[in-house]
């Protein structure tokens, strides 16, 4: 049973370029999980999607970033034009389905992607 | 705002003696907690959680405890291994109280634990 799968592992964009970051979730999970985390900081949340809809996107800048999760295929964090500060790790999370009272949130992370903005 | 606090960046622990992570939070609607241990160039890795209704769980050499009058939880190791070496984080949900967001983590910044054999 395979985990949460992310690729690239490591990408490097130019100034202005877009970077398209991939996230298969784990089998049977249906909910996928985006974080970023900045150096020397802790992970913050960027936005929650199931199957073809996005539940929070509270934690997206609200510009240059989409997210989206289709019914067939990976997860998929997109930012373009990227900047300098773009540069972190991003971590893709992947929990199952089930009854909210009953849900833990032990969500299970992938490796990451660590993007650098040159 | 800063909702999950790890007030220590840095903890270093003899092999065999217990070690303690701290965390606080100020968020009341936060009524799940989780540690997470993270190695780098890794993803983190789900250690151990507890419920605002409970006040201590135990999982082997890690327990977690849950003072909710105070907003502050602990990660206790015994006894620390070398291999425990890495960053812990922190991390709070809000399930019942977040509407569907329910799995939406907030992480303190991290506390890197170093065993020293």
């Amino acid at each position: 049973n395979a985990g949460v799968m992310q690729n690239p592992r490591h990408l490097v964009r130019r100034r202005g370029q877009e970077a398209r970051l991939r996230c298969s979730p784990m089998k049977g999970h249906s909910h996928v999980y985006w974080y970023r985390q900045l150096p020397e900081e802790g992970l913050k949340f960027m936005v929650y999607l199931q199957k073809e809809n996005i539940i929070d996107e509270s934690g997206m800048p609200k510009e240059r970033f989409s997210a989206e999760f289709p019914k067939e295929g990976p997860s998929i964090l997109r930012i373009q034009q990227v900047v300098r500060g773009d540069s972190a790790a991003y971590f893709c999370a992947s929990s199952p389905p089930g009854q909210l009272s009953r849900r833990n949130t032990e969500a299970f992370f992938g490796q990451g992607t660590r993007l650098t903005v040159v | 705002d800063q909702q999950v606090k790890q007030n220590s960046p840095s903890l270093s622990v003899q092999e065999g003696r217990i070690s303690i992570l701290n965390c606080d939070y100020t968020n009341s609607m936060f009524d799940y907690f989780l540690w997470y241990k993270k190695y780098p160039a890794e993803g983190p890795t789900f250690l151990i959680s507890i419920s605002s209704i409970k006040d201590k769980n135990e999982d082997g050499r890690f327990t977690v405890f849950l003072n909710k009058s105070a907003k502050h939880l602990s990660l206790h190791i015994v006894p620390s291994q070398p291999g425990d070496s890495a960053v812990y984080f922190c991390a709070a949900s809000a399930r019942f109280n977040g509407g569907t967001s329910y799995g939406k983590l907030t992480f303190g910044q991290g506390t890197i634990l170093t065993v020293h054999p």
